[in-house]
């Protein structure tokens, strides 16, 4: 079956560590993406990459960078420089149109 | 710019109808619709474009008004699966952007 996969679902770090959060899709599309959500609030982009070896900063880039080497896989790491991580990270990805976003099931990062 | 959504939450009774809102105040290329259920990945519901192409659920209408840039999802005859909270995202281009999401209307149906 193709779809968008985010591992793991649950992630607890310390203050002060990196941690890379996986995206994998098998859909074949080119873009991808990465929001965070926070309680009770919308989705905000943090990085886009339309294709292989390019990606675009989002509205909330900062203390976040991300990868693009594999068509199939847009990882995000959250640096010790985001002053707030905690937070719900979704990864979607477009179809070879560039229209309608699907997302995968997110990852819920806690930070203490 | 953030679009904004209304009304911010919604009760309705099983079988009534539900409209939400989204605007914007930059000129839009498209505008899609979500709902996303807690703790779960928002869920694509429709996409409509600048020029009057759309694609979504059959159940489900979002006019696109291009002059205002608005669009308003239409939910008939709802029912107890569509309660959650629905997003609207926009892109200004028609390129592989990402998408400028609303705060969310939260949309509770009971029996």
């Amino acid at each position: 079956d193709g779809g968008i996969t985010q591992s793991p679902k649950y992630l607890f770090r310390k203050e002060g560590q990196n941690v890379t959060l996986s995206c994998e899709q098998n859909l074949n599309h080119d873009a991808m993406y990465w929001y965070r959500q926070d309680p009770g609030q919308g989705l905000r982009l943090i990085y886009y990459s339309q294709i292989v070896n390019d990606f675009q900063k989002g509205d909330i880039a900062e203390g976040y960078s991300v990868s693009r080497e594999k068509k199939e896989s847009f990882p995000l790491t959250v640096t010790s420089a985001q002053k707030n991580p905690t937070a719900f990270y979704l990864c979607a990805s477009s179809t070879p149109g560039k229209r309608e976003q699907y997302f995968g099931p997110g990852t819920r990062l806690t930070v203490t | 710019q953030q679009p904004v959504q209304s009304p911010q939450a919604v009760i309705l009774r099983e079988g009534e109808d539900a409209v939400i809102n989204c605007s914007s105040s930059k000129a839009l290329y498209s505008v899609h619709w979500y709902r996303q259920k807690h703790g779960e990945a928002p869920i694509f519901l429709m996409i409509l474009l600048k020029g009057g192409e759309q694609k979504g659920h059959d159940k489900i209408s979002a006019p696109f008004n291009e002059k205002k840039q608005q669009s308003s999802l239409y939910l008939t005859a709802s029912q107890l699966s569509y309660s959650g909270t629905y997003f609207c995202g926009t892109r200004s281009g028609g390129g592989a952007d990402g998408l400028t999401f609303g705060k969310g209307t939260h949309l509770i149906i009971q029996p």
